[in-house]
């Protein structure tokens, strides 16, 4: 299986405030690879899919970038209803992995 | 679309559970459906697919639960099934069900889960 991992863990940030989540595939799964955000006791939802392509209705601050093995999701100004896990997932191969989540808290 | 589970529980080990999916809003059978489990606290971890008939209704599994759990679907009914057998304490999820769609992009297809339920929480415990 391939293995994807996410860094950081968790981080503070601030409302108006740059953030970005680092994602890393065990091997090359080019641009196979999806976003999402899970709010507490929230079902996860879909932010990006291609590495790159946002989902109809998200955000612009959103964005995401990468290929390979190295993936980037960035929040360009962080807003109160961001404040979330986000979790990337490759689906290259079967079993489609998710990273172990990133949690983004209020400093 | 919506997806709502029903059936999850309090199973003691070795136990048996079923979960069902029921869908509206979209065609049902011509969707790839996924469950897909968050154990208390920690990630997400795919749990097994079903494929539409008209692309042979064919089943995977992850390794963890293969040969225990079986995915079906009713196309009759918009419903999608999960039949968990010789349940283990690592078995306890939340278990969500989720549509396991394709979106095309430069010629490529990508393989997501754009909607999905609520969950239905189970425990499997002594």
């Amino acid at each position: 299986d391939i293995q994807m991992t996410q860094s950081p863990s968790s981080l503070s940030a601030s409302v108006g405030d740059r953030v970005t989540i680092t994602c890393r595939a065990s091997q090359s799964i080019y641009n196979y690879l999806n976003w999402y955000q899970q709010k507490p006791g929230k079902a996860p939802k879909f932010l990006i899919y291609a590495a790159s392509s946002l989902q109809t209705g998200v955000p612009s601050r959103f964005s995401g970038s990468g290929s390979g093995t190295d993936f980037t999701l960035t929040i360009s100004s962080l807003q109160p209803e961001d404040f979330a896990t986000y979790y990337c997932q490759q689906t290259y191969s079967t079993p489609g992995t998710f990273g172990q989540g990133t949690k983004v808290e209020i400093k | 679309v919506q997806l709502v589970e029903s059936g999850g529980g309090l199973v003691k080990p070795g136990g048996s559970l079923r979960l069902s999916c029921a869908t509206s809003g979209f065609t049902f059978s011509n969707a790839w459906m996924s469950w897909v489990r968050q154990a208390p606290g920690k990630g997400l971890e795919w749990v097994g697919r079903i494929k539409s008939k008209t692309d042979g209704g064919t089943t995977d599994y992850a390794a963890p639960v293969k040969g225990r759990f079986t995915i079906s679907r009713d196309d009759s009914k918009n419903t999608q099934s999960l039949q968990m057998n010789s349940l283990k304490t690592e078995d306890t999820a939340m278990y969500y069900c989720a549509t396991d769609s394709k979106y095309g992009n430069k010629g490529y297809s990508y393989t997501l889960f754009d909607y999905w339920g609520q969950g239905a929480l189970v425990t499997v415990s002594s």
